[in-house]
Formats: C-alpha cells, sequence, structure tokens
C-alpha cells in the first residue's frame, strides 16, 4: 500500500478564515512533506518533517502553520490567507529506512485551495 | 536559478513509438534523480529513478538514462501508449538527510492513437 490521502479534496476559504488541510499514511513513513504547486509549475517544497519533528521550512509565510500530531498525520493551517496563496496543496511522505528506495516520495493527490 | 530544467515543455507522439524525455540539471552534487508522472488534478506519481552511481534504469516499458558528465539524465518510454499522456517531471536529490527533491519545468506529453 503507497497511498497518500489528502482531505479535503478542493476548498474554497475567505481571506479572514482559519482552515486546515489534512494528510494521511500509513506506510510507517517517518519523513513528511508539504509542497505548493501552481499551475504549469513544478511542486515546491515548504516543510518537511522528519520524525515527528519540523526540519525544514523553506521560508514559509506564517499564515501557513504546519503539524504532524503523530507519524501519521500531517496538518497544514490555514490563516489569513491571500488570493496568490491558490494553488494545489500536495502531501508527500518518504521511507527513512528504504534502502535503494529511500529517496523516493511518495504523493497524495492534493488540495486544491481557493482563496477569495 | 533553476537548478532541474526540461527545456521541452511539450512533446507528441505517436502510439507505439518512442517517447524520449530530456532533463538537465546544474548542480553536481545531485546523486539522485527520479521522474514523475502527473495527470490534471492528482498528485504526482512516481515512475522511475537511477543513483548517480549509474548510468541506466530499466523498468518494463520505461528506461532512464544519466549521463553524469552531461548533467543530463532521460526518460524512453517504449512503446508509448495513449495512457502514458501526461506532465512529466524529472526531480533531482542532493546528499542531505532529509532528500529534498528540486523539480524540472514538466514535460507535457500527448500520445495520440
Amino acid at each position: 500500500d503507497t497511498e497518500v490521502t489528502q482531505t479535503p479534496k478542493h476548498l474554497v476559504m475567505g481571506m479572514t478564515n482559519k482552515k486546515s488541510l489534512k494528510c494521511e499514511q500509513h506506510m510507517g513513513h517517518r519523513a513528511m512533506y508539504w509542497y505548493k504547486q501552481k499551475a504549469k509549475k513544478p511542486p515546491e517544497l515548504m516543510f518537511v518533517y522528519s520524525y515527528e519533528k519540523l526540519s525544514i521550512n523553506e521560508s514559509v509565510p506564517s499564515r501557513f502553520s504546519p503539524e504532524c500530531p503523530n507519524s501519521s498525520l500531517l496538518n497544514l493551517h490555514l490563516h489569513a490567507l491571500q488570493p496568490e496563496d491558490s494553488a494545489l496543496y500536495l502531501c508527500a511522505s518518504r521511507d527513512i529506512f528504504g534502502g535503494d528506495r529511500t529517496y523516493e516520495q511518495y504523493f497524495g493527490p492534493g488540495t486544491r485551495l481557493t482563496v477569495t | 536559478d533553476q537548478q532541474v530544467k526540461q527545456n521541452s515543455p511539450s512533446l507528441s507522439v505517436q502510439e507505439g513509438r518512442i517517447s524520449i524525455l530530456n532533463c538537465d540539471y546544474t548542480n553536481s552534487m545531485f546523486d539522485y534523480f527520479l521522474w514523475y508522472k502527473k495527470y490534471p488534478a492528482e498528485g504526482p506519481t512516481f515512475l522511475i529513478s537511477i543513483s548517480s552511481i549509474k548510468d541506466k534504469n530499466e523498468d518494463g516499458r520505461f528506461t532512464v538514462f544519466l549521463n553524469k558528465s552531461a548533467k543530463h539524465l532521460s526518460l524512453h518510454i517504449v512503446p508509448s501508449q495513449p495512457g502514458d499522456s501526461a506532465v512529466y517531471f524529472c526531480a533531482a536529490s542532493p546528499p542531505t538527510g532529509f532528500q529534498k527533491l528540486v523539480f524540472g519545468t514538466g514535460t507535457r506529453l500527448l500520445v495520440s492513437p
């Protein structure tokens, strides 16, 4: 099972709203990632969690707040977003102990976020 | 600074023929390379990878070639099928602890019947 699930699939929010994106994997992967992807662009790394600890923050604005409650779950809390934050938000996970496969990241289907 | 580049935004191929997607990189520290396939409204799906210690890796219809001296890799799909129509991203990873992936800009492949 190489499935990463994300909810919701679509989200429309106003600039004053607070919402959360959720990501879940049951592959035992100990590294989890948030990416942002705009149309016709490659995914851009936002955050990396390793063993439930934030390892990398790619200078993401504080209106995006990640959280890793346990090894299977990853959340992205959103507050006071701007219309330019509208994008596809992708979650991925990686098996740190995967041997030859340790570089492979498995992506969820994404949450299509629209900020109005 | 785009460290991983896919200079062809699109490629059209007939069913049954070979599709060749190219990728160039600038950072000689990259030591692992991956190809992902992405359908609209879905997340990228891992296809095939190659370590910098190899020059070829094959998996069914997919073969990745790596030319380290030219900092160039390519993905060959033989034979191409209409279901292969998607956007293909190459990605590279430096030898750091967190295996950040640096993605190319993508090539849209269209395989026509």
